[in-house]
């Protein structure tokens, strides 16, 4: 069965400091991975999403960027941190049938 | 712009007490609904699919049900182990998903 694994659960991190969040999937080849922000009280936010090695699109200009070095990871980073990243940071894959499964999420504090 | 809308955002249910929640939508081509049930501090889990009106998915206490406007989720006879945030999403004619903010339901013993 397919799973989905996120790292680290929760970090507190200074503004102006780098990140990286992973995720890796497991159980499936060539999935379609994203990157969803989720801020208190609304709904989840795509940031990024790729459906292959190296190939990323940005759905929202922002202080984020993602990268696929293998086919089944994805990591999201930042070079400096603003106090506006902080969220919770879901990454999930997609089933050919339109569902999204998701990781346990990141929590991301700057301070 | 594809749309989705959940009302209420909170809703405090006695056990046993069954209640239903809104997800209205506008979407060009619907391809899919979704519902989600998120724990505090955990990833959303996926529920259901509904592709087109009139659907109906039911899973234990909770039934799914759809139109050419909105989705309900239908909760019977809830426990405290059904407080969660339940979210209602919805993928367009490019596959795209859109997710509404939730509808946060706490259910007292």
């Amino acid at each position: 069965s397919q799973t989905i694994h996120q790292w680290p659960a929760t970090l507190v991190q200074p503004v102006g400091s780098p990140l990286s969040l992973e995720c890796t999937v497991e159980g499936t080849s060539n999935p379609n991975l994203y990157w969803y922000r989720q801020a208190a009280g609304r709904g989840l936010q795509l940031l990024f999403y790729s459906v292959g090695i190296g190939q990323i699109s940005s759905e929202v200009p922002q202080n984020l960027s993602a990268s696929r070095p293998q086919d089944r990871q994805f990591i999201l980073s930042s070079k400096k941190l603003l106090l506006s990243d902080s969220g919770f940071y879901l990454c999930a894959w997609i089933r050919a049938t339109g569902e999204l499964f998701f990781g346990e999420g990141s929590r991301l504090t700057v301070l | 712009e594809d749309q989705v809308t959940q009302s209420p955002e909170a809703l405090r249910l006695q056990e046993g007490e069954s209640s239903s929640l809104n997800c209205s939508y506008t979407v060009s081509g619907l391809r899919g609904l979704f519902w989600y049930r998120q724990d505090p501090g955990k990833g959303p889990e996926f529920l259901f699919t509904l592709y087109s009106a009139g659907e109906e998915k039911e899973k234990e206490r909770l039934k799914a049900t759809l139109t050419k406007k909105e989705s309900f989720l239908h909760i019977t006879a809830p426990k405290p182990e059904d407080s969660a945030t339940y979210l209602c999403a919805v993928s367009d004619s490019w596959g795209k998903l859109q997710f509404g903010a939730g509808t946060q339901v706490v259910v007292t013993p």
